[in-house]
């Protein structure tokens, strides 16, 4: 199995600051990590993912870090918006099964 | 628009009925996935269909059952339903090596 925590439940910012959601992780079979935003009365939306090859991954405004040492993984949103407030999941991928931390919800303050 | 569509969107069912959820995969998935999310928690993995079998099941009792069609659209049934059944029900299709899954909006249901 897997157990998939997130560090806090919830967290503040200021538009335009950086964010940063951490992720930890149980399992050191895991070879797959996501992350999800989700907004309320939506679905999950795929936001980045990194294979357990790489340690670094970046997209638009978002950049994920994976430490395999210690099983952590944490997104950074870059010029945090307010666009960017939602709950955000970390998905890890063991044994072809998906276990979802509970989240943590991000507020931009504007 | 996320090109899986799920419906109903809200549901409400008495304790001990039987209910069916649906999913309409995006075009060009080839596997489909359901979750279940409580309040406040993150999702949890019920089951997974492929090529219409089971391929994959999270801990989750048997009275919860699918459906995979060939056109790839899908079921969840779920029988005997408990008060802790309540919960947004997600369907997530893909790729087979490909793992991006992209979710659909979810149906509510309420257990009374």
């Amino acid at each position: 199995g897997e157990n998939v925590g997130l560090h806090l439940p919830t967290l503040s910012v200021q538009e335009g600051d950086n964010s940063i959601i951490n992720c930890a992780y149980s399992n050191s079979a895991s070879d797959y990590f996501i992350w999800y935003k989700q907004e309320s009365g939506k679905g999950p939306q795929f936001i980045i993912d990194i294979r357990s090859n790489m340690d670094k991954r970046q997209g638009q405004r978002v950049t994920v870090l994976l430490n395999k040492t210690v099983k952590h993984l944490s997104l950074q949103i870059a010029a945090t918006q307010p666009g960017d407030s939602a709950v955000y999941f970390c998905a890890v991928n063991t044994g072809n099964q998906f276990y979802f931390g509970t989240g943590t919800s991000l507020t931009v303050i504007p | 628009e996320t090109g899986v569509t799920q419906s109903p969107t809200h549901l409400i069912k008495t304790r001990g009925q039987q209910v069916t959820l649906r999913c309409s995969s995006q075009s060009g998935h080839n596997t489909v996935s359901w979750y279940q999310q409580a309040l406040g928690q993150g999702p949890q993995f019920i089951f997974q269909y492929y090529r219409e079998e089971e391929n994959g099941r999270g801990n989750f009792p048997p009275r919860f059952s699918g459906l995979q069609f060939p056109n790839y659209s899908s079921e969840l049934n779920v029988n005997a339903l408990e008060l802790d059944d309540s919960a947004l029900y997600l369907c997530a299709s893909g790729t087979t090596g490909n793992y991006g899954y992209t979710f659909g909006s979810g149906t509510r249901l309420t257990v009374v």
